[in-house]
């Protein structure tokens, strides 16, 4: 069983490119979640979503977008990388309700040179 | 708006002794309370969680953690770290009204000396 899966595991951007962090899950979570981890840091949430077509900002969404077509994938788009989203990125996903775990992927980290 | 403080950034214990991780969380109503542990290069993975009942939670690799209102605090404990144990430990509280987001604290590096 996959869980929470996240490709690529490692990429490194000039600043202004573009890229797309992507997040798949097979547990069929209602609930996903996109969060960055700086150095030293604990983590932040960046966006999530609560289903299919539905998406909402979390406390750092500056300079990300977000997409939730299907229940299983939650990509998150760079679209001008700038040095300062140099960071390892999380994604997770949960059931519905209050109190469910949120279970996370491997993480992704980025470097913006 | 809800906010966790983990107070120690880095611990260092020996093996085979009794460890104590500090949790302060601030929210408005009853929280829900986790514990994650990440190890290097790797994802988090729940430890333990309270949301009702017991106050004593206990969680795998012989984790518990007490949550005491009065103190709003959420401490994790262990009563024989193994080296295995060293690792990044996170305390998060949940906001059950905005889907589920967590909130993390700023975590604890725990070091285990042979």
């Amino acid at each position: 069983n996959a869980g929470v899966t996240q490709t690529p595991k490692f990429r490194i951007l000039k600043i202004g490119q573009s890229m797309t962090l992507q997040c798949t899950q097979d547990m069929n979570h209602n609930y996903m979640y996109w969060y960055r981890q700086d150095p030293g840091m604990g983590l932040k949430l960046i966006y999530y979503s609560v289903g299919a077509g539905i998406t909402d900002k979390g406390e750092v969404p500056n300079g990300y977008n977000v997409s939730r077509s299907t229940t299983e994938d939650f990509p998150l788009r760079l679209e001008l990388a700038a040095p300062s989203q140099t960071s390892v990125y999380f994604c997770a996903s949960g059931q519905s309700g209050g109190g469910k775990t949120q279970y996370f992927g491997p993480g992704t980290r980025l470097l913006v040179l | 708006a809800q906010s966790v403080t983990q107070p120690d950034i880095h611990i260092t214990v020996s093996e085979g002794a009794s460890l104590e991780l500090r949790c302060n969380y601030s929210y408005g109503a009853t929280p829900y309370l986790f514990w994650y542990v990440q190890s290097p290069g790797q994802g988090l993975q729940l430890l333990l969680k309270y949301f009702s009942g017991d106050t004593l939670v206990q969680g795998i690799k012989g984790f518990e953690a007490e949550f005491k209102r009065s103190q709003s605090s959420f401490n994790l404990r262990k009563p024989s770290v193994h080296w295995s144990d060293a690792a990044e430990y996170f305390c998060a509280v949940g906001d059950n009204n905005a889907g589920n987001m967590l909130t993390f604290g700023g975590g604890t590096r725990l070091m285990v000396k042979p």
